[in-house]
């Protein structure tokens, strides 16, 4: 099914490890994004690309960084984890104009111990 | 800097009772407007969209909402809740500015009783 796949869907991190999130679509979307949830806070933008090649810092950057080398791909990484990064990390694509809503894929559960 | 409020972060209501979800956006722009649903452990899935035209906004499950620009509002309703109904509602705003993200409202669990 045409969508957004993310892996892994859960993973246990220890302090100081680090680790990389795939985000991958089939939709030709040029537009793709990274949020974090947290109870009571919505979804926070992480980081963002608005095409292959480029990506750009959202709300809450800090203690993350991202690649677009294709443009089906958007990877997140954390290159030394902190028990604050534990949350449920939320990929998301869309077509070019603001006016299309996001696709989200389903979601990675992080726990950092 | 656009921004979301949503009022209340729990709604409870009775089966076959109508499910009134506010949303409140600022934007320094014409905003689009989107109600998105989570149901536990799955990702969002959009409801409905407000971009131009009609203020009255019909989505998917029986679902509505209405822009009321000069309220900047955005509320969701439905007349009868439904078991199935309970999950947790996500109010956005988007602009059509270089980036073009959703930011989003804190959330709103709805909880249906029997």
């Amino acid at each position: 099914n045409a969508g957004v796949t993310q892996t892994p869907k859960f993973r246990v991190l220890k302090t100081g490890q680090s680790m990389t999130l795939l985000c991958a679509q089939d939709m030709n979307h040029e537009y793709m994004y990274w949020y974090r949830q947290d109870p009571g806070m919505g979804l926070r933008l992480i980081h963002y690309s608005v095409g292959e090649g480029t990506t750009a810092k959202g709300e809450v950057p800090d203690g993350y960084n991202v690649s677009r080398l294709k443009k089906q791909n958007f990877l997140l990484g954390l290159e030394s984890a902190a028990p604050s990064q534990t949350s449920v990390y939320f990929c998301a694509s869309r077509y070019g104009g603001a006016n299309y809503g996001y696709t989200f894929g389903s979601g990675t559960r992080l726990t950092v111990v | 800097a656009q921004s979301v409020t949503q009022l209340g972060s729990h709604v409870s209501v009775s089966e076959g009772a109508l499910v009134l979800l506010r949303c409140n956006y600022s934007s320094s722009v014409p905003p689009y407007l989107f109600w998105y649903v989570q149901y536990p452990n799955q990702g969002l899935q959009l409801l409905l969209k407000y971009t131009t035209g009609a203020t009255l906004v019909k989505g998917i499950n029986g679902f509505e909402a209405e822009f009321k620009k000069s309220e900047t509002s955005f509320h969701l309703t439905k007349p009868s809740a439904h078991m199935s109904d309970a999950a947790e509602y996500f109010c956005a705003v988007s602009e059509d500015t270089g980036r073009r993200a959703l930011t989003f409202g804190s959330g709103t669990r709805l909880q249906v009783q029997p």
